[in-house]
């Protein structure tokens, strides 16, 4: 089982819909978590962090945090073209005061004019 | 803010020889962090710095690989005899860190490796 899992997609949106982004990840150990946009040939750009549980609203996105179910989940409210992307979801470990992040494979999405 | 600066942005070498990239990270972090990804595949954990002490590696690292952050601002990441399999985007992090748990980590362009 991988540390952290996504749908592979392709997640095809219409413009102006919500597109709803979800991961699950194995280790309770985890404390925080982070969703990442990557476009094509491109470096991982950070756009949400959460640390406890809840929502977290920042602009368009809201990421959902729930560590009972070990459920992380990223909206994005009137979807853009310019959204088109691959998501990346990570988890960070703290184990022995390493900080690595561990990814899931990320989800494309498509947003369809 | 500059970012994370990665040097060069491409390198195309042949098997067998050694390569080193460079990372500039956001002038007042103190964490500098190496990973790699590959095609279809989130970025993997190779190593991290904490100012100038290398504090884990990951088992992805063989003894072909070496970091180094001599200074604790910018850091190389050498690989010797290089394999086609370390074909891939290398990518630099760095975050500033002033409390557990909070860790906010910006991703570089990347240097991307092609072994032929």
């Amino acid at each position: 089982q991988k540390e952290v899992e996504q749908n592979s997609g392709p997640l095809s949106v219409p413009e102006g819909a919500i597109a709803s982004l979800n991961c699950t990840y194995s280790d309770r150990v985890s404390q925080s978590f982070f969703w990442y946009r990557q476009y094509s040939g491109k470096s991982p750009e950070l756009i949400m962090s959460i640390y406890s549980n809840g929502d977290k609203e920042d602009g368009r996105f809201t990421a959902q945090l729930n560590k009972a179910s070990q459920y992380v989940s990223l909206l994005i409210r009137d979807s853009q073209p310019s959204d088109s992307a691959t998501y990346l979801c990570a988890s960070l470990h703290e184990r022995g005061g390493g900080n690595k992040l561990t990814f899931g494979t990320g989800t494309q999405l498509k947003v369809e004019l | 803010d500059t970012g994370v600066s990665q040097d060069p942005r491409h390198k195309i070498t042949k098997r067998g020889q050694n390569v080193t990239f460079r990372c500039d990270p956001i002038s007042e972090h103190n964490r500098l962090y190496w990973y790699r990804q590959t095609l279809g595949q989130g970025p993997e954990f190779l190593t991290y710095f904490q100012n100038e002490a290398q504090l884990e590696k990951s088992r992805l690292l063989s003894d072909r690989f070496s970091a180094e952050r001599p200074k604790g601002s910018f850091s190389t990441l050498e690989i010797q005899r290089t394999e086609q399999g370390d074909s891939a985007m290398y990518l630099c992090a760095s975050s500033l860190v002033v409390t557990s748990g909070y860790n906010e980590q910006f991703f570089g362009p990347g240097t991307r490796l092609t072994v032929l």
